[in-house]
């Protein structure tokens, strides 16, 4: 157990939905990271959040948002879904901000979202 | 563009005896790199990292090797047991909290 938790577990929605992922990093950590793992793809590094402000961004869909609140949970908002969002979404966390040689994250056991 | 490349797709090894588990990186700003397991249904496990101004970093029956001349990175595993099976990410990071990771590598450990 890593410390980090995320709900939903599973999630099934349709085409054109919104949908809110939840995330509560480890205690002490301040860094939220946000990771999507395609069937086809590995994972991929969606967004950072570090004491509740953005502070890294990837390949992330303008339909999808997050942010981190002052408890330090962290939530992924995913709108207008479609077909190709159908994913495994993990979140992550780490004591630092990132960077400096140092970076270990810890992923929790991520949300599996399919779209029909 | 693959910045991370595990070009293993998968690796059999004998119970006892040493897995060796590679990737390749093109990033030449990569400070950091880490490596991770995954088992089915479950979020990836830090396994061990190592900063890029070590060329060697050992946990247990794991370590880690950096070639940074070769833009190379190993795993260790000695001696296998039939517990490692999962899938092995490797990730580097450039001096930020972005990980890049490698597609994976899935160990099978045979008793």
């Amino acid at each position: 157990d890593s410390g980090v938790t995320q709900t939903p577990k599973h999630l099934i929605t349709a085409t054109g939905q919104r949908v809110t992922l939840r995330c509560s990093p480890r205690s002490g950590d301040l860094s939220v990271y946000w990771y999507q793992q395609s069937l086809d793809q590995g994972l991929q590094f969606l967004i950072q959040y570090y004491n509740g402000e953005e502070r890294a961004k990837g390949n992330i869909l303008e339909r999808f948002s997050a942010q981190q609140f002052p408890d330090l949970h962290s939530e992924l908002n995913l709108s207008s879904l479609e077909l190709g969002d159908s994913a495994l979404y993990f979140c992550a966390s780490s004591v630092s901000e990132g960077g400096r040689g140092y970076n270990e994250q810890f992923f929790g056991p991520g949300t599996r979202l399919t779209v029909l | 563009d693959q910045q991370v490349k595990q070009n293993s797709p998968s690796l059999s090894v004998q119970e006892g005896r040493i897995s060796i588990l590679n990737c390749d990186y093109t990033n030449s700003m990569f400070d950091y790199f880490l490596w991770y397991k995954k088992y089915p249904a479950e979020g990836p496990t830090f396994l061990i990292s190592i900063s890029s101004i070590k060329d060697k970093n050992e946990d247990g029956r794991f370590t880690v090797f950096l070639n940074k001349s070769a833009k190379h990175l190993s795993l260790h595993i000695v001696p296998s047991q039939p517990g490692d099976s999962a899938v092995y990410f490797c990730a580097a990071s450039a001096n930020t909290g972005k990980l890049i990771f490698g597609q994976g590598t899935t160990l099978q450990v045979k008793p």
